[in-house]
């Protein structure tokens, strides 16, 4: 079955610095990859996805990449915000009857 | 407010004593389906509903029942619960497995 890995598991970075989260899947069917983000106390939020028919998406200061060679996509966040601080977790799932695999998360804070 | 809706939030029980997390979605989706989230490990599927009396199991399914008599209800049975099930649970919902989800805010369950 497919097996996303996340990293790194934790990641600082300094107010204003870029921020870049990496994921790995093994199905090579895979072909939707969602984002989510987790604040403390809450249920994960999904912030941004793409599909395999797509190597780049952005939304103002996130985006995404995919690498369907490598099986690889990231996440991307520029001009880091002390909001931005929270969980972050990648996810791959294929077909119409696939679920979504989670990576286990990655804690990213940033530094005022 | 399209949204899923968890309950408890917080719940403290003993070992054997049979309990039921609910989970009701506004957004008429298809597909349902219960996370539970351990330090370290992620997100973790426990059981998922492709649609109204259509459920299977996750990556996690021991010790857990679901139903889906509804559309809108997928509740979580936990029929004895032991300590190793303390965790935080999530339900989340999707117009299709292979589509974006949305979270519930999540129950925190306390078994002692």
């Amino acid at each position: 079955g497919e097996n996303v890995e996340q990293h790194p598991s934790t990641l600082s970075v300094q107010e204003g610095d870029s921020a870049v989260i990496k994921c790995t899947y093994s199905d090579s069917a895979s072909n939707y990859f969602p984002w989510y983000k987790q604040e403390l106390g809450k249920g994960p939020q999904l912030i941004i996805d793409i599909r395999s028919n797509v190597g780049e998406k952005k939304d103002q200061r996130i985006a995404v990449t995919l690498n369907k060679t490598a099986k690889h996509f990231s996440l991307h966040i520029t001009e880091t915000q002390p909001e931005d601080s929270a969980v972050y977790f990648c996810a791959a799932s294929w077909g119409s009857q696939g679920n979504l695999i989670f990576g286990k998360g990655t804690k990213l804070s940033v530094k005022p | 407010e399209a949204q899923v809706t968890q309950n408890p939030r917080y719940l403290i029980t003993v070992t054997g004593k049979k309990l039921t997390v609910t989970c009701s979605q506004n957004m008429n989706h298809e597909y349902m389906s219960w996370y539970r989230q351990d330090p370290g490990l992620g997100l973790r599927q426990i059981y998922y509903s492709m649609n109204v009396e259509v459920t299977d199991k996750g990556d996690v399914p021991e010790g857990y029942k679901v139903s889906r008599k509804e559309k809108r209800n997928f509740p979580l049975i936990l029929e004895s619960p032991s300590p190793n099930q303390t965790s935080l649970y999530f339900c989340a919902s999707g117009r299709t497995s292979n589509y974006g989800y949305t979270f519930g805010s999540g129950t925190r369950l306390t078994v002692v």
